[in-house]
């Protein structure tokens, strides 16, 4: 099994819909992280929990809604989406939140989002 | 604020070598990381360094200095399917990656 997972790979999806993105990690890691990958541009930190809780939420607009169930999974809901928020929207886990050494964070294939 | 600066775009022969240069100005310092992401994949992750020095690894070598904000990327004998993008990221003292923009690396014939 791959260890981070993403689905679906691509979606569009006009400004009055609702969508969900999902994650899943196979390393029995305990912190997650959602990330926006916009072309040429460093990637941008959105979410982060840690054994399901949310511990940054980094100023991103209420039409994105995380979701943590459980260590393994993540969600990312969105409604009433802006085109500027077409991107590559990528998850990654890590062992630890605050791991030090090599601890270092593993990433899914990512969701390409066009908004219309 | 923090800044990770690197070049947007690079040009190399395959057999060739190539280096990457990345600066960094962050808050605390926790470690420097070199990812490759392909096209339409994930990021996956090359090396780490926290200690000054070069660290090898088959062909990648991965250099840091710590006083100069400076580490660097260092591709051997380039193949065809190392044109990816290469992402620095340092670790800062809350344990936060900070990312760079990323360098396109486009290795010809």
């Amino acid at each position: 099994e791959t260890g981070v997972t993403q689905t679906p790979r691509h979606l569009v999806m006009g400004m009055t819909n609702k969508k969900s993105l999902k994650c899943e990690q196979h390393l029995g890691h305990n912190a997650m992280y959602w990330y926006k990958q916009s072309a040429k541009k460093p990637l941008e930190l959105m979410f982060v929990y840690n054994f399901k809780e949310q511990t940054e939420n980094n100023s991103v607009p209420s039409r994105f809604s995380p979701e943590c169930p459980n260590s393994s999974h993540l969600f990312l809901h969105l409604h009433t989406l802006q085109p500027e928020d077409s991107a590559l929207y990528l998850c990654a886990s890590s062992q630890d939140l605050a791991g030090g050494g090599t601890d270092t964070q593993y990433f899914g294939p990512g969701t390409r989002l066009t908004v219309l | 604020g923090q800044n990770i600066d690197q070049p947007t775009e690079m040009t190399a022969t395959e057999g060739a070598i190539v280096q990457i240069n990345c600066t960094y100005q962050t808050s605390g310092f926790n470690g420097l990381f070199w990812y490759q992401q392909h096209a339409g994949e994930a990021p996956t992750f090359l090396s780490y360094n926290v200690l000054d020095g070069l660290e090898e690894k088959g062909r990648f070598s991965s250099f840091l200095s710590r006083s100069k904000g400076y580490s660097y990327l260092l591709l051997k004998e380039l193949q065809m399917k190392d044109s990816a993008s290469y992402l620095c990221a340092v670790r800062d003292s809350n344990y936060q990656l900070i990312w760079g923009a990323g360098t396109k690396l486009i290795i010809k014939p």
